[in-house]
């Protein structure tokens, strides 16, 4: 079955610091990947569509300068979140090759905290 | 816009017992339905869904889900209950806006299985 792998697993960076995540698609092509964040105890947010080749879609309310995303090639799909506060400390997680059809895989999740 | 509300934010079963976690969704048409389980930390894998076909549905680790479209219900059942079971639950519609598809999620419910 189609696998996403995600990297890193936690990281934790200093206030004011970038921090790169990755999200790739190991046995699959992935035009369209969706970047969500997670806080305590809660449900998933969608943060914004990443889409191959062409600028992402962010949701209402997300700062696309906060929160820059690329998408470069089929199988890899970057959230970089920059000038990190600590109140950007979550839980992230990416998703790819998602259609009706076949559900939507996702990545094992990066914990993120600012210190 | 497509939406699902779950019933129960936290549901409590003895080992051996039936599980039943409740999902509602809110769509004029026939709606795209997943359920997915999360573990501590980790990523989101799903358990089964609905795409207009049976309306029982099957899925992994012995759950299965029946659509009721007079109920407009899509809850999840599992027989008998394991420890292994305890997770935290999330029911999902596809909801499509501005001509983009995208999963939306429910507030999750926390199954806890005692022994």
């Amino acid at each position: 079955g189609a696998v996403v792998s995600q990297h890193p697993s936690r990281v934790i960076c200093k206030s004011g610091t970038s921090v790169k995540i990755e999200c790739r698609s190991l046995d699959f092509q992935a035009t369209t990947m969706f970047w969500y964040r997670q806080f305590p105890k809660q449900s998933l947010m969608l943060m914004a569509t990443s889409n191959e080749g062409s600028k992402a879609t962010y949701e209402q309310g997300v700062e696309k300068d906060k929160f820059l995303i690329n998408h470069a090639s089929l199988t890899l799909s970057t959230l970089t979140v920059t000038s990190a506060h600590p109140e950007d400390s979550s839980f992230y997680i990416c998703s790819a090759g998602g259609t009706y059809l076949y559900g939507y895989t996702f990545g094992s999740g990066t914990r993120l905290t600012v210190v | 816009a497509q939406s699902v509300t779950q019933l129960g934010s936290h549901v409590s079963v003895s080992e051996g017992a039936l599980v039943l976690l409740r999902c509602n969704y809110s769509s004029s048409v026939p709606p795209y339905l997943f359920w997915y389980v999360q573990y501590p930390n980790q990523g989101l894998q799903l358990l089964l869904k609905y795409t207009s076909a049976a309306t029982l549905v099957k899925g992994i680790n012995g759950f299965e889900a029946e659509f009721k479209k007079s109920e407009t219900s899509f809850h999840l059942t599992k027989p008998s209950a394991h420890m292994s079971d305890a997770a935290e639950y999330f029911c999902a519609v596809i909801s499509e806006e501005g001509g983009s598809e995208k999963l939306v999620f429910g507030k999750g419910t926390k199954l806890t299985v005692n022994p």
